[in-house]
């Protein structure tokens, strides 16, 4: 079965500094999406940002991008000139493209404060 | 935008009642979730369903059960609530595209507690 592992469990960036989520996952498959997913204090969770395995080119969405290892089967978070709404519980997620490939395979989450 | 309600943010309940969470949807997704969310537990899938009708076991199902009578609408039953389904409940849906990375949209989530 796959898994997903966030070695962080609390992490804490300066406004207007970069930050790095670590995730490292395991699978046998070769094709594959790779989601990290942002939940604010008491608000709903959205999507940050998503890797298709089979792009080499890591995903950027403005401030946010990846750093996808396929062969180290990891997919790193980084933050760039970190705001205040940054802070959350970041939330690293699996899902593969074979049998059972309707679910999402979650990380325990990293809480990210931004200190002013 | 897609939005994905559910019907209450906080609920408490006792012991042996049985409850209902509520989840509805928008967008016509086929695929719709619903997991519960611990501390230092991440979120863990209950339950999904591919469609009305249909459902499927997630990683915990046991002492819950779900009903998608309408495409819409996802239900999750707590048949007798115990202290150990204390949790919030987030539901979500996906629509159903062969291939391509199409995202989970989420509910605001429903914090039970049961006394």
């Amino acid at each position: 079965a796959q898994t997903v592992t966030q070695s962080q469990p609390e992490m804490s960036v300066q406004e207007a500094e970069t930050v790095t989520l670590s995730c490292t996952y395991d699978t046998s498959e070769s094709d594959y999406y790779l989601f990290w997913y942002k939940q604010p204090p008491s608000r709903q969770m959205i999507l940050v940002i998503r890797q298709e395995a089979y792009k080499q080119q890591n995903a950027t969405e403005n401030r946010f991008s990846v750093n996808f290892q396929k062969a180290a089967k990891s997919f790193s978070l980084k933050i760039s000139d970190s705001q205040l709404g940054d802070a959350a519980m970041y939330f690293c997620a699996y899902r593969g493209t074979q049998g059972g490939s309707e679910k999402l395979v979650f990380g325990k989450g990293t809480k990210l404060t931004v200190n002013p | 935008d897609v939005k994905v309600t559910q019907s209450s943010r906080y609920l408490v309940k006792r012991t042996g009642e049985k409850v209902f969470l509520e989840c509805v949807q928008d967008m016509d997704h086929e695929n719709m979730f619903w997991y519960r969310q611990d501390p230092g537990l991440g979120l863990r899938l209950i339950y999904f369903s591919y469609d009305v009708k249909m459902k499927e076991k997630g990683d915990i199902p046991e002492g819950y059960s779900v009903s998608r009578e309408k495409k819409e609408r996802f239900s999750l039953i707590l048949e007798s609530a115990s202290t150990n389904q204390t949790s919030m409940y987030l539901c979500a849906s996906r629509p159903w595209l062969a291939g391509g990375p199409n995202e989970q949209f989420f509910g605001p989530g429903t914090r039970l507690t049961v006394l």
